[in-house]
């Protein structure tokens, strides 16, 4: 089956610089890639995902990429803010395959004032 | 309001004694899934329901059992709890491989 690792694990950034998380699959059948951010206490939301006929999706401050021959993709924010400050989940998973989701280990991003 | 409810939130029981936590979804979602999470394994799936009466394995399925009989509705069964299954569970939904919609988690733990 799929096995999706993440990395790093936590993360510590001064306000205003840029986060990445990297994340690989396994699974070359994988076409669906969510990432998920969760906050202290609280259910995970999906903040921005990617399907493999698309390199680089951007939304604001934030941006994922994938390398499907490498099989991996990042997320990237930028400008970050301590409202950033959150644990990310990467996800892989397969379009229209059901909805068997494989989520990476987590990211816990801690944005410095 | 659009949404996916868990209950209970919060219970503490004991080893072999069957449980089950609800959930429900308000969004005619045709997905719904169980997740556990767990420090440093992030969000492992359970088992998955692709609609009525169609259920599959997720990654970690042992010890648990899950039934859609109705739409809006996706239990989840412990039969024998054990303690390794003390851990922070979510229900989520979704149209068809879309973004998921998590409940509010419910926290277990089992002595």
């Amino acid at each position: 089956g799929e096995n999706v690792e993440q990395h790093p694990s936590t993360l510590s950034v001064q306000e205003g610089d840029s986060a990445v998380i990297k994340c690989t699959y396994s699974d070359s059948a994988s076409n669906y890639f969510p990432w998920y951010k969760q906050e202290l206490g609280k259910r995970p939301q999906l903040i921005i995902d990617i399907r493999s006929n698309v390199g680089e999706k951007k939304d604001q401050r934030i941006a994922v990429t994938l390398n499907k021959t490498a099989k991996h993709f990042s997320l990237h924010i930028t400008e970050t803010q301590p409202e950033d400050s959150a644990v990310y989940f990467c996800a892989a998973s397969i379009w229209a395959a059901g909805n068997k989701l494989t989520f990476g280990g987590g990211t816990r991003v801690l944005v410095k004032p | 309001e659009a949404q996916v409810t868990q209950n209970p939130r919060y219970l503490i029981t004991v080893t072999g004694k069957k449980l089950t936590v609800t959930c429900s979804q308000n969004m005619n979602h045709e997905y719904m899934s169980w997740y556990r999470q767990d420090p440093g394994l992030g969000l492992r799936q359970i088992y998955y329901s692709m609609n009525v009466e169609v259920t599959d394995k997720g990654d970690v399925p042992e010890g648990y059992k899950v039934s859609r009989k109705e739409k809006r509705n996706f239990p989840l069964i412990l039969e024998s709890p054990s303690p390794n299954q003390t851990s922070l569970y979510f229900c989520a939904s979704s149209r068809a491989s879309r973004e998921q919609f998590f409940g509010p988690g419910t926290r277990l733990t089992v002595l």
